[in-house]
């Protein structure tokens, strides 16, 4: 089991660029999430997932999209980013309150 | 609403001695609540969790917390702390209502020293 991955590790973009981020699970867990973490912020959430073709708002919302198109995979989508989205974000899969989290990955917004 | 606090931003320990990460919780019903370790550009790992059961929980690496509801505490100690046991720790309540959602403290960073 290679539990939660993220695609791409790191990333450097300038401002209005888009990209998106890839995060896949194959532990067959219904709920998928995503989190940006902040130095001395602890992790926020994005936007989150109950279940394929079904996504819901969480924390910090604004400037970022989403699609759970398949069951395993959870993409995040930036439509044109901005410095404050320079962050580490995180994705995690459940099944119930107990989250497993995928390594990050280092996005810089220049 | 459910909230969490970790009362230490960092805390330093030297190697041998023991561990106490302290973290505060508000909820308005009994919480799930967690303890997730990050090592240094590393992913979030779960230490341990409790739901209800038995009110000392014990983990992996010999982490423990116990939960006390009269101090709505949920602290974190190891007796002996391990070079390998420096990294960020996060106190976690399941906030419940939208399935899964989760309410991250700030995280406390522990140093150890040799």
């Amino acid at each position: 089991n290679a539990g939660v991955t993220q695609t791409p590790k790191f990333r450097v973009l300038k401002t209005g660029q888009s990209m998106t981020l890839l995060c896949a699970q194959d532990m067959n867990h219904e709920y998928m999430y995503w989190y940006r973490q902040d130095p001395g912020m602890g992790l926020r959430l994005i936007h989150y997932s109950v279940g394929e073709g079904t996504t819901a708002k969480g924390e910090v919302p604004d400037g970022y999209n989403v699609s759970r198109l398949k069951k395993q995979n959870f993409l995040l989508g930036l439509e044109s980013a901005a410095p404050s989205q320079t962050s580490v974000y995180f994705c995690a899969s459940s099944l119930i309150n107990e989250q497993f989290f995928g390594p990050g990955t280092r996005l810089t917004v220049l | 609403a459910q909230s969490v606090t970790q009362l230490d931003s960092h805390v330093s320990v030297s190697e041998g001695t023991p561990v106490l990460l302290r973290c505060n919780y508000s909820s308005s019903y009994s919480p799930s609540l967690f303890w997730y370790v990050q090592h240094p550009n590393k992913g979030l790992q779960l230490l341990l969790k409790y739901t209800s059961a038995a009110t000392l929980v014990k983990g992996i690496n010999g982490f423990e917390a116990e939960f006390k509801k009269s101090e709505t505490s949920f602290h974190l100690t190891k007796p002996s702390a391990h070079m390998s046991d420096a990294a960020e720790y996060f106190c976690v309540v399941y906030k419940g209502g939208s399935q899964g959602n989760l309410i991250f403290g700030k995280g406390t960073k522990l140093s150890v020293k040799p």
